[in-house]
């Protein structure tokens, strides 16, 4: 099963326009959730992360996401998008579940910005 | 300092080669980890060491072959690779095994060619 799903592998939006990239999680437990951000060739940046405490987490670069226990979701927002922040944005997991304390990635979403 | 740093940037071997990938960290991490990333895909666990000792190792072929001599350190070292197994080789570390605090810190990756 999978443990994370990132809905859309291309997110498509003008610059200026808000950011949404979609994140849902299963697991019986909430896990730690994490974003990441990687621009080509690079390796990958930690955006922001959620393991516990209050739900709207502000990251790195104007982004933020909010945990929602309800919807299994941490979807991953910015208010106004910048030529710059086009890149390929992995959600991860960690289950806290299960005894594996490593990092299960998502399939990703590559964002393009347009001018 | 938070910088893990990856030699050699590209890499490029016949099948019959013997190589190494080097990772260096700087931050008193415990917990390293090697993951593989092929185009347009996640990373992929490869092992992950907490304390210089094998924690995971996610049934890697044996022509992988990990060490960590030290705690600052992690080579992975390659011998009679496949094509298939060209990608980004990305090393990260965390402060201990990935728990709700640790994340990790990415390199910038080896870009490895297997002709």
């Amino acid at each position: 099963a999978q443990s994370v799903t990132q809905l859309g592998s291309h997110v498509s939006v003008s610059e200026g326009a808000l950011v949404l990239l979609r994140c849902n999680y299963s697991s019986s437990v909430p896990p730690y959730l994490f974003w990441y951000v990687q621009y080509p060739n690079q390796g990958l940046q930690l955006l922001l992360k959620y393991t516990t405490g209050a739900t709207l987490v502000k990251g790195i670069n104007g982004f933020e996401a909010e945990f929602k226990k309800s919807e299994t979701s941490f979807h991953l927002t910015k208010p106004s998008a910048h030529m710059s922040d086009a890149a390929e944005y992995f959600c991860a997991v960690i289950l806290t579940d299960t005894g594996r304390r490593a990092l299960t990635f998502g399939s990703g979403t590559r964002l393009q910005v347009q001018p | 300092d938070t910088e893990v740093t990856q030699t050699p940037k590209h890499l490029v071997m016949g099948m019959t080669n013997k190589k190494s990938l080097k990772c260096e960290q700087h931050m008193g991490h415990r917990a390293m980890y090697w993951y593989k990333q092929k185009a347009k895909k996640p990373p992929e666990l490869m092992f992950v060491y907490s304390y210089e000792k094998l924690s995971i190792n996610e049934s890697v072929p044996s022509r992988f072959s990990p060490e960590c001599p030290n705690s600052s350190l992690l080579n992975l070292h390659l011998h009679a690779l496949q094509p298939e197994d060209s990608a980004l080789y990305l090393c990260a570390s965390s402060q201990q095994l990935a728990g709700s605090s640790y994340e990790q810190y990415f390199g910038p990756g080896t870009r490895l060619t297997v002709t």
